[in-house]
């Protein structure tokens, strides 16, 4: 199958301050990408739908200020926390889809972040 | 109620056995089901896509969607200590590429040697 990078695959920062993270579909171009969150022992809760070029369509109660996605061509996709809080602790996860349907959404590795 | 039920686990069988994971859902629009694999610490691996009602088999994989019953289950045959992993099941009512999946919670399974 395809191949989504994550990056950093592990982040730890101060409370307060802003982290980026990265979505790459590596072999193939990514005509949506989604951006999930997963709280241990909890199942994936997608935050963000983004198509290359357009705005982010965010899922209820996600804040679209704290969680900023940029999807600036059909390969990357970044989600920014902004003013990050030990809440926010969490690991976030981003899928690519491709044009073949489903069956063509892959999954990156994940990005854990912790806030201290 | 939630849209999708799952039991966590964890769920644990010897070697060689066979696995049986399930969930259920609420939503009769479904139409897509998959199960994902989970390992610890990594992204979800697709293993099986099925539409609509019916088995599909692949190597030691197979999938039932049952919709009259709103029920999907994954069997593992010959279980190996490899397959320990977080099981995932996901649907969706629309096959494009936009839609949205809704997952389970996620079966936690364990095979000891």
């Amino acid at each position: 199958g395809a191949v989504v990078s994550q990056h950093p695959s592990r982040v730890i920062c101060k409370s307060g301050t802003s982290v980026k993270i990265e979505c790459r579909s590596l072999d193939f171009q990514a005509t949506t990408m989604f951006w999930y969150r997963q709280f241990p022992k909890k199942s994936l809760m997608l935050m963000a739908t983004s198509n290359e070029g357009s705005k982010a369509t965010y899922e209820q109660g996600v804040e679209k200020d704290k969680f900023l996605i940029n999807h600036a061509s059909l390969t990357l996709s970044t989600l920014t926390v902004t003013s990050a809080h030990p809440e926010d602790s969490s690991f976030y996860i981003c899928s690519a889809t491709g044009t073949g349907g489903l069956e063509t959404q892959y999954f990156g590795p994940g990005t854990r972040l912790l806030v201290l | 109620q939630k849209e999708v039920e799952q039991d966590p686990g964890p769920l644990s069988v010897p070697e060689g056995a066979i696995v049986s994971l399930n969930c259920t859902y609420s939503n009769s629009a479904f139409q897509y089901f998959m199960w994902y694999r989970q390992y610890s610490r990594k992204g979800p691996e697709l293993l099986m896509y099925t539409y609509s009602s019916g088995n599909k088999e692949d190597g030691r994989f197979t999938a039932q969607v049952d919709k009259s019953s709103k029920y999907i289950s994954l069997f593992i045959r010959d279980s190996q200590p490899s397959d320990s992993a977080t099981y995932l099941c996901a649907m969706t009512a629309l096959r494009g590429t936009a839609s949205k999946l809704t997952f389970g919670t996620g079966t936690r399974l364990q095979v000891t040697l």
